[in-house]
């Protein structure tokens, strides 16, 4: 089974610091793709990276790829509680389009 | 605007009976998928189709069934609920396999 494992579970920091969770795998993977659920809410796609070492950025939010495409990393700078939710990431099931998700790290920030 | 919708949002049942949770796309996409989200276990697939009168079971189908009868609409069949179905139902939908997938906001069923 190529299953997802995000760290940390759950995550309690104040506004303005900054935070790292990271997605790993013992299998490599085409693609991975990171969600932000909010409570009451489903899951909104954030990103999709594709290529070992890709890097991308969005407003405060950094993603990255693994060289070897094992594994993923999503930060933070200066949390805001906006930021508040379920960050899970996700990789497609071979060409099915099913997506395999890991279990999610949740996130609060207290202002 | 496009969208996809479940209902009911918050359904209360007692085991043994049937139960169907609705979902509606109005994106016209071919791919809808059922998930079962559970604390300790994220998301995980029910069924799937990738288009009319096309269906296929996902890793946790087992109590669980869909029919694909139009585009819009997967519904979920509960055929005899049980305690272990209580949890959190998402439909998504996406136009090809490996296009986004939009989740709908989710059911949250409770069986008694």
């Amino acid at each position: 089974t190529q299953l997802l494992e995000q760290s940390p579970q759950f995550l309690s920091i104040q506004e303005g610091e900054n935070l790292t969770v990271y997605c790993n795998s013992s299998s490599v993977f085409s693609s991975l793709q990171w969600y932000r659920q909010e409570p009451g809410e489903g899951p909104v796609l954030l990103v999709t990276v594709v290529t070992g070492g890709e890097v991308k950025k969005l407003k405060r939010l950094t993603f990255q790829f693994g060289d070897a495409r094992k594994d993923s990393s999503l930060h933070i700078t200066a949390a805001q509680p906006g930021d508040t939710g379920l960050y899970l990431c996700a990789r497609l099931r071979g060409s099915q389009g099913n997506l395999i998700f890991g279990k999610g790290t949740k996130l609060s920030v207290k202002p | 605007d496009a969208e996809i919708t479940q209902s009911p949002r918050h359904k209360i049942t007692e085991t043994g009976r049937q139960v169907t949770l609705a979902c509606h796309q109005t994106w016209n996409h071919n791919n809808m998928f059922w998930y079962r989200q559970d604390l300790g276990h994220g998301l995980r697939l029910i069924h799937y189709s990738y288009g009319v009168q096309d269906t296929n079971k996902g890793e946790v189908s087992d109590g669980y069934s869909v029919s694909r009868s139009n585009t819009e609409d997967l519904p979920l069949t509960l055929e005899s609920a049980a305690s272990s179905q209580t949890s959190v139902y998402f439909c998504a939908s996406s136009r090809g396999h490996t296009d986004t997938q939009y989740f709908g906001p989710g059911t949250r069923l409770t069986v008694l």
